[in-house]
């Protein structure tokens, strides 16, 4: 069956313009999460939902960054007013269950000129 | 504050060789420990993962013990092949105030010559 998918692949864009990366997961996963992997850095956990509920926002980097969920599937990952240093590769992640393996998608990889 | 330390990159190994790459972490409570790879143009895929203490988990011929005393996990493989040669993650989850943590390591590169 069909993985996670994340579109964009890549995104470049201007400093100061907002983007929307956007995340299909796995058909039936209830729970999905969001990653930052910055170079040289780590994954950087910013934000899971259940549902479409998302109980803990304090992971999110800044107040420039959302995450919404509709529908239980999709989820959009927006940055307002991008920065240089919002630069990095995004990742979306899929379990059946909140708590269950997850599996990730292939990232979009977000350049801010 | 939480974190996950683990070894610094590139390990370059000859195959066959024996492999341990180290992972140490801080946490408040009790959590679960896990090791993701990630092969050269895939994505991030689960290794192993072990929920309690003295735990052992294992996959593919790689092995991790969770050891509360040391707060390590620690990644080990007897022998190593040429197709392993990916990154590797360490993480861990915490559950605090009903709420997941996700913590991840800056990864390990893993090179292994034929």
């Amino acid at each position: 069956g069909a993985g996670v998918s994340q579109s964009p692949s890549n995104k470049v864009t201007e400093k100061g313009k907002d983007v929307e990366l956007r995340c299909d997961p796995i058909s039936g996963h209830t729970a999905l999460y969001w990653y930052r992997q910055s170079l040289g850095q780590g994954l950087e956990f910013l934000i899971y939902f259940q549902g479409n509920s998302a109980p803990d926002k304090s992971g999110l980097p800044s107040d420039r960054f959302s995450a919404e969920r509709t529908g239980g599937s999709v989820s959009t990952l927006t940055i307002q007013r991008t920065q240089q240093e919002d630069s990095a590769v995004y990742l979306c992640a899929s379990s059946l269950e909140l708590a269950d393996t997850q599996y990730f998608g292939p990232g979009t990889r977000l350049t801010v000129l | 504050g939480d974190s996950v330390t683990q070894m610094e990159g590139p390990v370059t190994l000859s195959e066959e060789a024996f492999l341990t790459i180290n992972c140490t972490y801080t946490a408040t409570g009790y959590p679960s420990l896990f090791w993701y790879v990630q092969y050269p143009g895939e994505g991030l895929q689960l290794l192993l993962k072990a929920t309690k203490a003295d735990d052992k988990g294992s996959n593919k011929g790689f092995e991790a013990t969770y050891r509360k005393e040391t707060t390590s996990f620690h990644l080990e493989k007897g022998s190593v092949q040429v197709s392993d040669s990916a990154v590797y993650f360490c993480a861990l989850r915490l559950l605090l105030s009903g709420t997941y943590k996700y913590i991840f390591g800056t990864g390990t590169r893993l090179k292994v010559l034929a």
